[in-house]
């Protein structure tokens, strides 16, 4: 089976510190990974997918990520935290024995500090 | 630009009433999927439809009916509400491809008395 862990269900960051937000999957076969993110009282938006096409992915509001396939982790960064970005981000991994479904992780809330 | 459009937003109901979520996208999607967010849980997957007239469960169904008479609708139905079933509820359609993403409404939030 696969599954989605997320190390830490609470960081909090300095505005203008890193942001680092850790994801690590289980999957047999080549995974597709994603990030989305979700603000209070919404629904959940895409950031970033990691496709196989590149391990460094780049999304959006300044994010990326890293596709490790020898660490099976699928870290979220951003150089430099701002105030918008308080909000709980979820890692989801999908494959192709999986159907079309998605496996998503706990979630990670992220508060930033003025 | 609509996407994926959740009703109601808000609902509170008492224990074994019925009631049901709707939802609809306008993007031409084959999957659609309900979601349950509960805290420190994550998403879990209640039912799932790859195209009309196809459904199927997920992680959670217990409780819980749906059906995908069209391509645009995916309703869940609560069969007899119970404090249990106090949640947030998504729905969701993917994009096409092995890589299609989700897309999400905004999420319904039902309290069970």
């Amino acid at each position: 089976a696969q599954s989605v862990t997320q190390l830490g269900s609470h960081v909090s960051v300095s505005e203008g510190a890193l942001v680092l937000l850790r994801c690590n999957y289980s999957s047999s076969v080549p995974p597709y990974l994603f990030w989305y993110v979700q603000y209070p009282n919404q629904g959940l938006q895409l950031l970033l997918k990691y496709t196989s096409a590149a391990t460094l992915v780049k999304g959006i509001n300044g994010f990326e990520a890293e596709f490790k396939k020898s660490e099976t982790s699928f870290h979220l960064t951003k150089p430099s935290a701002h105030m918008s970005d308080a909000a709980e981000y979820f890692c989801a991994v999908t494959h192709r024995n999986y159907g079309q479904n998605f496996v998503f992780g706990p979630g990670t809330r992220l508060s930033v500090l003025p | 630009n609509a996407g994926v459009t959740q009703t109601p937003k808000f609902q509170v109901l008492k224990t074994g009433q019925s009631m049901t979520l709707q939802c609809a996208q306008d993007m031409n999607h084959e999957y659609m999927s309900w979601y349950r967010q509960d805290p420190g849980m994550g998403l879990r997957l209640i039912h799932y439809s790859v195209g009309a007239g196809i459904t199927d469960q997920g992680e959670v169904p217990n409780g819980y009916n749906v059906s995908r008479s069209t391509t645009e609708d995916f309703p869940l139905r609560l069969l007899s509400a119970a404090p249990s079933q106090t949640s947030v509820y998504f729905c969701a359609s993917r994009g096409t491809g092995p890589a299609g993403e989700l897309f999400f409404g905004e999420g319904s939030r039902l309290t069970v008395l």
